[in-house]
């Protein structure tokens, strides 16, 4: 079974510049997250979603990022416009739900903005 | 807030037993304890969890103190590929939501 897909696995941009990253969750999971790894602050939970519904966005840092999930099978993560302190490792992870806890997580972007 | 206290850091030796320690005092009736690993270069992965009973699967043992106010993961015989980032985590029952602390870097030596 194909675990959650990331892509791209890195990505380097100039600040302004759009970013968006994509994820693929597990095939039958219906939740999905989007967390953010800095070495200042650790891996944080940015935002998720429960049946394609954005259930808390708290840990969106600003109106400059944005995430959808048109359907089951995709979400994006978008930065517009991206900034050097945007510079992550940004993991997706999906799970089959509240009962069962137990997130699975991509292999993350790197992004790199210059 | 991640509410649990782990070292920062902790080596061992190949082939020897591990226990981290993980303080999380002021946890409440329906929390579960769970851990995941971080391998470098890696998203993290899920270890282990539980509630009020010790837990063993094929990655690792859970020893849930009885008052459950710690709780020490246990790797039988660490192998050079455990070396991680462990993380402990209070997780409400019934929530979705994970927070990650710092975790105890695991060091193992050959």
């Amino acid at each position: 079974d194909a675990g959650v897909i990331q892509s791209p696995r890195h990505e380097v941009t100039e600040m302004g510049q759009e970013v968006t990253l994509r994820c693929k969750p597990i095939s039958g999971h219906n939740s999905l997250f989007w967390y953010r790894q800095t070495m200042m602050r650790g891996l944080e939970l940015l935002i998720y979603f429960n049946n394609n519904v954005p259930i808390d966005d708290s840990g969106m840092p600003e109106d400059r990022f944005s995430a959808k999930m048109p359907n089951a099978s995709f979400s994006t993560l978008k930065i517009q416009p991206s900034e050097p302190r945007d510079s992550a490792v940004y993991f997706c992870a999906s799970t089959l739900g509240r009962l069962r806890a137990v997130q699975y997580f991509g292999p993350g972007t790197r992004l790199t903005v210059t | 807030d991640a509410k649990t206290t782990q070292p920062n850091s902790m080596e061992s030796n190949e082939e020897e037993p591990v226990h981290l320690p993980c303080n999380h005092s002021t946890i409440s009736g329906t929390d579960y304890i769970h851990w995941y690993r971080q391998l470098p270069s890696q998203g993290p992965e899920y270890v282990i969890h539980g509630l009020t009973s010790n837990v063993n699967n094929r990655m690792a043992s859970l020893a849930i103190a009885e008052d459950r106010k710690s709780s020490t993961l246990i790797l039988h015989r660490a192998t050079l590929r455990d070396a991680a980032v462990y993380y402990c985590i209070r997780h409400q029952g019934g929530s979705e939501k994970l927070v990650f602390g710092k975790g105890t870097k695991l060091t193992v030596n050959p």
